[in-house]
């Protein structure tokens, strides 16, 4: 089966200006989630979205939004860019029920210039 | 809220030999889920080995195996017979097994895994 993939790979934006990432799960994955990977501070969670909506969110500000479509693949949204937003951002998908384990797409990689 | 250390940063092993990377969380919970991700400089994170907390058996994947220690709230990997390609990222995380709002991730700062001949 297909992994989970995510495009651009690589975004280049200045600060202040909007960023948009997208995330195709696994065939058969209803949950999708987001998480930022900065320099030096490992993978932090930021968003998770099932069956269309967003279940939860991580210790992150507002202007961090997404969504997530009726085919489950899902959006995630920065707005007002700030330097310190330059990261890998990592998509990673899990079926509805019956396991628990989470597959990870390669990331796009954020840089705020 | 849980929390993950895996307090080496780096680690070195020569080919074919063991290593082991350590990884201690702090949770109250009673249930939950233990999980070493590889993050290879392509950036894609694949899942090595996974441990259920209510599982007594360490959990063991080909070379990859853990040594779990729940009172002590440890969690271990092994490498046996290290090979180049193993050399990575390896990341500890914690999933709550409780359902809803825990399902997320909780990782590790990671340990960069280097194998030399």
């Amino acid at each position: 089966e297909a992994g989970v993939t995510q495009s651009p790979t690589h975004l280049i934006k200045t600060r202040g200006q909007q960023a948009t990432l997208r995330c195709s799960p696994i065939s058969g994955h209803t949950s999708v989630y987001w998480y930022q990977q900065a320099l030096g501070l490992g993978l932090q969670f930021l968003l998770w979205y099932d069956e269309g909506e967003e279940r939860n969110r991580g210790n992150f500000p507002p202007r961090f939004s997404g969504r997530q479509f009726p085919n489950y693949s899902s959006e995630l949204n920065v707005n007002a860019l700030e330097l310190e937003d330059s990261a890998l951002y990592l998509c990673a998908s899990k079926r509805r029920s019956g396991t628990y384990e989470q597959y990870f797409g390669p990331g796009t990689r954020l840089t705020v210039t | 809220a849980q929390t993950v250390t895996q307090s080496q940063p780096e680690m070195s092993v020569q080919e074919a030999e063991t290593v082991t990377l350590s990884c201690t969380y702090d949770t109250s919970e009673s249930d939950y889920y233990l999980f070493w991700y590889k993050q290879p400089p392509s950036r894609q994170m694949i899942l090595v080995i996974r441990q259920e907390a209510y599982k007594q058996q360490n959990a063991t994947e080909n070379r990859f195996s853990v040594n779990f220690q729940k009172a002590a709230k440890s969690f271990s990997l092994k490498i046996s017979d290290s090979q180049l390609g193993d050399a990575a990222m390896y990341f500890c995380a914690y999933r709550s097994a409780r359902t809803g709002t825990a399902s997320k991730l909780t990782f590790g700062t990671g340990t960069r895994l280097q194998v030399t001949l």
